[in-house]
């Protein structure tokens, strides 16, 4: 069993449509993230989410937003697409704010 | 600003050998680090974690050392394999502040 998974695993799309990326975790953890990362591998925090907390990286733009319908799913919705929201996009969860951090496969997003 | 850094974008190595991934970090009150390997395709995977009260950990095949004085961070691979062939990255955490990355480090391993 998988135990980060997120759908889809490729994502091509129009600018300014609306997307949404899926992503469960079955390892009962309690916090999950969203990182992108860029053509050039560097990976970078978008979101950490608790069920007490969200905290947000200050560069991402208010068109992305993550949404938690329980505690087992993260899933992130980004508004109007344009061309630099084009990059692999990873799910994580982890065991509390200081444990490491379990990956999903990733999903490819690419804004034409 | 704070940040995560690697000395090498790429080594290559002989199948067989040893190889040696470096990374240097500049907060001093980082408490936790991590190593992690990307294969293509696939999202990061945690190879072995060493927290500030230690300076060595020991894995299978694996080796991270914490040099908190230089802050500099390395990960030591024996016995390199064709399956090791993978970008590696270090990160690190303060506290309960998020899990920041280096740029990675391509290793490719030669046959």
């Amino acid at each position: 069993d998988t135990a980060v998974s997120q759908t889809p695993k490729y994502l091509v799309t129009q600018m300014g449509n609306d997307k949404s990326i899926k992503c469960e975790q079955n390892l009962g953890h309690d916090t999950m993230y969203w990182y992108k990362q860029d053509s050039k591998k560097f990976l970078k925090i978008m979101f950490s989410y608790n069920n007490k907390e969200l905290i947000i990286n200050e560069t991402v733009p208010n068109r992305f937003s993550p949404k938690s319908p329980d505690k087992a799913h993260l899933n992130l919705h980004i508004n109007s697409l344009e061309l630099g929201d084009s990059a692999v996009y990873f799910c994580a969860s982890s065991q509390g704010w200081d444990e490491k951090l379990f990956f999903g496969s990733g999903t490819q997003l690419s804004v034409l | 600003g704070e940040s995560v850094g690697l000395h090498l974008p790429t080594l290559s190595v002989q199948e067989g050998d040893n190889s040696i991934i470096n990374c240097a970090y500049s907060n001093s009150a980082s408490d936790y680090f991590i190593w992690y390997k990307q294969e293509s395709g696939k999202g990061p995977q945690f190879i072995i974690d060493i927290r500030s009260n230690m300076d060595k950990r020991q894995g299978q095949r694996v080796t991270v050392l914490l040099n908190k004085t230089v802050k500099h961070l390395s990960l030591q691979i024996a016995a390199t394999q064709p399956g090791d062939s993978a970008v590696y990255f270090c990160a690190e955490r303060h506290g309960n502040n998020d899990m920041r990355f280096g740029a990675g480090t391509r290793l490719t391993v030669k046959p």
